[in-house]
């Protein structure tokens, strides 16, 4: 069955950098953009980042613009996201999600917490 | 850029049909996609373009998508749909993906 699994995450410093990745499993990974969805604590959810099935476009969302850089190794089937200069309000869990075409997010990994805190 | 805008929460009770809007600017103009997030879960889609459901969804969930609204209809509600629901929908002209703020809907 389609799965997307991450890893990364945890308690970092402000101003520290921090990478999640995450493998896919289930699906022909190369066929399907990538987002990067993130959720503070209590609050909705934001869209982070779309890659797609190349990896020759990206897109950021306006909060993580200039911190973030997506990338993916489809030879890995998995995407990765780099954050720079991390804040406390970078404090969420964040999924990536499958693009099943036309934007709609048909599968999501079991999320990785990001706690910014000194 | 797309903004949208959603009641911070709905009740029903249960049996009853729960309506949960989004509001754009011409939403009707594009694709709708709603999510299902359970506390300490992570998101499920439960309609995409607009009314379509994904395998594995009841039929009680269905969709709908005219001017400046699209609406989330679940019939029959239970115990069990009680739940945050977000919209989504891409925004074409800032490239973003935009969601809705979300829903909390009570089952009474």
């Amino acid at each position: 069955q389609v799965q997307l699994v991450q890893s990364g995450g945890g308690v970092v410093q402000p101003g520290t950098s921090l990478r999640l990745s995450c493998e896919a499993s289930g699906f022909i990974f190369s066929k399907y953009a990538i987002h990067w969805v993130r959720q503070a604590p209590g609050k909705g959810l934001e869209w982070v980042a779309l890659i797609s099935l190349d990896g020759s476009t990206k897109y950021y969302g306006d909060s993580v613009k200039g911190r973030l850089t997506i990338s993916r190794d489809n030879s890995k089937k998995s995407v990765y996201v780099e954050m720079s200069n991390l804040r406390p309000e970078d404090t969420a869990i964040y999924y990536c999600a499958k693009d099943m075409g036309g934007f709609p997010f048909d599968a999501w990994g079991q999320g990785s917490l990001v706690t910014v805190s000194s | 850029s797309n903004v949208l805008t959603q009641p911070p929460a709905v009740s029903v009770a249960p049996g009853e049909t729960a309506r949960i809007t989004c509001g754009g600017d011409n939403i009707g103009t594009i694709s709708v996609n709603w999510y299902q997030q359970k506390s300490g879960q992570a998101p499920i889609l439960v309609i995409f373009y607009d009314r379509v459901r994904p395998s594995g969804i009841p039929e009680r969930f269905s969709g709908s998508n005219s001017g400046n609204t699209a609406t989330l209809i679940i019939s029959r509600v239970e115990a069990g749909d009680a739940a945050d629901y977000y919209c989504q929908v891409w925004d074409g002209g800032s490239d973003h993906v935009v969601f809705g703020g979300g829903t909390t809907l009570t089952v009474l």
